[in-house]
């Protein structure tokens, strides 16, 4: 069946590194993707999304591509902040509107 | 608006209590959804819904009872708690055309 496959965590950084959290997907057919992103005792967030081959997905100086060849949608981002300090979770949803999640990456950045 | 509310944020049951967890949203989202989180499994899907009346099963719905008489509000009941649903439960909400769920905050269920 259809499944989202990320890196364990956690991940520690220091502020201003680069940051890449991978993913990858099993799917049939061509489902949209997605990154969300839950801050402490909070609810999940849309991050970004791509609903197709090769788009793009950015938001708050976050992106991933939608990579059909190799059935991934690695996030990455250019320089971290402390804030940036939450779980991380790749989904897709195929074409039965049913949302999969990954197990989440948890990201701690350090001053 | 207030989005996707839900009640109560905490809760300790004993085995064999019944209970249901309120979740409201106020965007007129036609799907709704009830999702457990536990840790090192990522979010699963208990019961979900497309509109007033219509309902299906998750990935782990066994335990789980749900209606959707209104738009706005789908409860999750539980018909008698188990160690095993001890979880963070959320409840989320979208528009039928959008990719975009909206999450609530969370219930922190516990059950000894």
């Amino acid at each position: 069946g259809d499944s989202v496959t990320q890196m364990e965590g956690p991940v520690t950084l220091s502020e201003e590194a680069f940051l890449t959290i991978n993913c990858t997907y099993t799917a049939t057919g061509y489902p949209s993707l997605f990154w969300y992103v839950q801050y402490p005792g909070e609810g999940l967030q849309l991050l970004l999304k791509a609903t197709k081959a090769d788009d793009k997905g950015s938001n708050k100086g976050f992106e991933a591509t939608y990579r059909k060849e190799t059935t991934s949608f690695h996030l990455e981002k250019g320089s971290v902040q402390v804030s940036d300090s939450a779980v991380y979770f790749c989904a897709l949803e195929p074409r039965d509107d049913k949302i999969i999640f990954g197990k989440g990456t948890r990201l701690h950045i350090l001053p | 608006n207030a989005g996707v509310t839900q009640t109560p944020k905490f809760q300790v049951l004993k085995t064999g209590q019944s209970m249901t967890l309120q979740c409201a949203q106020d965007m007129n989202h036609e799907y709704m959804s009830w999702y457990r989180q536990d840790p090192g499994m990522g979010l699963r899907l208990i019961h979900y819904s497309v509109g007033a009346g219509i309902t299906d099963q998750g990935e782990v719905p066994n335990g789980y009872n749900v209606s959707r008489s209104t738009t706005e509000d789908f409860p999750l009941r539980l018909l008698s708690a188990a160690p095993s649903q001890t979880s963070v439960y959320f409840c989320a909400s979208r528009d039928g055309g959008s990719y975009e769920q909206y999450f609530g905050p969370g219930t922190r269920l516990t059950v000894t």
